[in-house]
């Protein structure tokens, strides 16, 4: 079975301070894995996603993530906060099918001016 | 390109009425899910539509069922609505299956039942 563990529910930095949302998973496989962000009222947004190839992945807005299969960890980070970062963040992992998708229970970022 | 559209934004039911839900997305995707989001707890996956015609049970799919009679239309349906449901729904599509397709998310409805 698949499953994700977001290990902080609020996380408070700094603005121009760097950013780290840790995400656990566990998978029978090798995964498929998604960090989205949430905006308040909206929709959740595709930050990055790791598919097997190179284990640092770079996203949108200066994000990034190293998968590490020996700690089964996806931790998310940023080199500096912005005001704009403020949001709920999501690690995901789909199954082997890819029509099935693990939602972690999110991490609420917010950023101190 | 609109993405996926949900309607409607906002709506408040009482307890045992009806409603649908309608999503809609214009990028030919295959695959399309509803889940409901609540404080604490993530997204649930209520059910989900890998082609026209075919629907299937996610994790919380009792009190709620689903059409998907056009590919780019996926609806949910709460026949008789309890104050447990009151949650923000969001759809989702889905280019195809397979290892690292993406979902796409609509902007949720927010639903309450009193």
């Amino acid at each position: 079975a698949q499953s994700v563990t977001q290990l902080d529910s609020h996380v408070s930095v700094s603005e121009g301070t760097p950013v780290l949302l840790r995400c656990n998973y566990s998978s029978s496989y090798s995964p498929s894995l998604f960090w989205y962000v949430q905006h308040p009222n909206k929709g959740l947004q595709l930050l990055l996603k790791y598919t097997s190839a190179a284990t640092l992945v770079k996203g949108i807005n200066g994000f990034e993530a190293e998968f590490k299969k020996s700690e089964t960890s996806f931790h998310l980070t940023k080199p500096s906060a912005h005001m704009s970062d403020a949001a709920e963040y999501f690690c995901v992992v789909s199954d082997q099918s890819g029509n099935q998708f693990y939602f972690g229970t999110g991490t609420s970022l917010t950023v101190i001016p | 390109n609109a993405g996926v559209t949900q309607t409607p934004k906002f709506r408040v039911l009482k307890t045992g009425q009806s409603m649908t839900l309608l999503c809609a997305q214009d990028m030919n995707h295959e695959y399309m899910y509803w889940y409901r989001q609540d404080p604490g707890m993530g997204l649930r996956l209520i059910h989900y539509s890998v082609g026209e015609g075919t629907t299937a049970k996610g994790e919380v799919p009792d009190g709620y069922n689903v059409s998907r009679l056009k590919k780019q239309n996926f609806l949910l349906g709460l026949e008789s609505a309890a104050p447990s449901q009151t949650s923000v729904y969001f759809c989702a599509s889905e280019r195809t299956g397979g290892e690292g397709s993406p979902l796409h998310f609509g902007n949720g409805t927010r639903l309450t039942v009193t």
